[in-house]
C-alpha cells in the first residue's frame, strides 16, 4: 500500500489550563510504555515512562495513566505552558520501532 | 545530553544528486537503528530498519534502491537518498534502542532535506 503519513489531531488549550492527551494501543503484550514529545523541527524526546504493573506515574507537571483493561494511555500536563506546544506520541515495548500512527499536536494559546 | 546524533542537520541539494545522512549512537552500541521520514504536520513514518552486519529491512512502499542503508558499525548507520528529487524533500529522523532495565528508543535530532 501507499506509504502515507497520518495527519495528526490537534488539541488546543489555554495557557495555565491542564491538558490531557490520549493514546490507544493494540498489543496487549506490551509491558512498558513511553511518551515522547516532538517540537517543531526536532526529533522526539523522552518525557515519561510507565511499566504495566503500574496504573499511574507522576513526573514534573506530567502524569501518565495506564488502563490495561481498555488498552489506553493518557498524558496529563498540569498548568500547560507555551513551551509545551509540540506533538506527543506514545509507544509500547518491542525492539521493533512502531509506526507512529498515534500522536496529538498540542497547541497552547496565550 | 543527546545520545543519538545526526549529520548533517540540514542539507540543500540539486535534483539528481545523492545525499548521505549519518546516524550515530554516542555512548552505547546499537545493532539495530531505525529510519523515519516526516512530512509537515504529519506523523513519523517508519522507512526501514537498519541491521548491523546484514541487510536493512524496508517498509512496504519504500524503495530500497532509492534509500540505501548501511549499518557499518555498532554506532553508525547511514541513509543515502540516491538521485534525489523534490518529492524526497522531508525531515529524516533516526532512532536507536538503548537497552537497560527497559528498552528505550532514543531519537536523533533529525535532518531536513530540501531538493531543488
Amino acid at each position: 500500500g501507499e506509504n502515507v503519513g497520518l495527519h495528526l489531531p490537534t488539541l488546543s488549550v489555554q495557557e495555565g489550563d491542564n491538558s490531557i492527551i490520549n493514546c490507544a494501543y493494540s498489543n496487549s503484550a506490551s509491558d512498558y510504555f513511553i511518551w515522547y514529545k516532538q517540537e517543531s523541527g526536532k526529533g522526539p524526546q523522552f518525557i515519561i515512562d510507565i511499566r504495566s504493573n503500574m496504573d499511574k506515574r507522576q513526573g514534573q507537571r506530567v502524569t501518565v495513566l495506564l488502563n490495561k483493561t481498555v488498552k489506553h494511555l493518557s498524558l496529563q500536563i498540569a498548568a500547560t505552558q507555551p513551551g509545551d506546544s509540540a506533538v506527543y506520541f506514545c509507544r509500547g515495548t518491542g525492539r521493533r520501532a512502531l509506526t507512529f500512527g498515534s500522536g496529538t499536536r498540542l497547541q497552547v494559546q496565550p | 545530553g543527546a545520545v543519538v546524533s545526526q549529520h548533517p542537520s540540514w542539507v540543500i541539494c540539486k535534483s539528481g544528486t545523492s545525499v548521505k545522512i549519518e546516524c550515530r549512537s554516542l555512548d552505547f552500541q546499537a545493532t539495530t537503528m531505525f529510519w523515519y521520514r516526516q512530512f509537515p504536520k504529519q506523523s513519523l513514518m517508519l522507512m526501514a530498519t537498519s541491521n548491523e552486519g546484514s541487510k536493512a529491512t524496508y517498509e512496504q512502499g519504500v524503495e530500497k534502491d532509492k534509500f540505501l542503508i548501511n549499518h557499518a558499525s555498532l554506532t553508525l548507520s547511514t541513509l543515502t537518498v540516491t538521485s534525489a528529487h523534490p518529492e524526497d524533500s522531508s525531515f529524516y529522523i533516526c532512532s536507536a534502542p538503548r537497552t537497560g532495565v527497559e528498552e528505550t528508543q532514543y531519537f536523533g535530532p533529525g535532518t531536513r532535506l530540501l531538493v531543488l
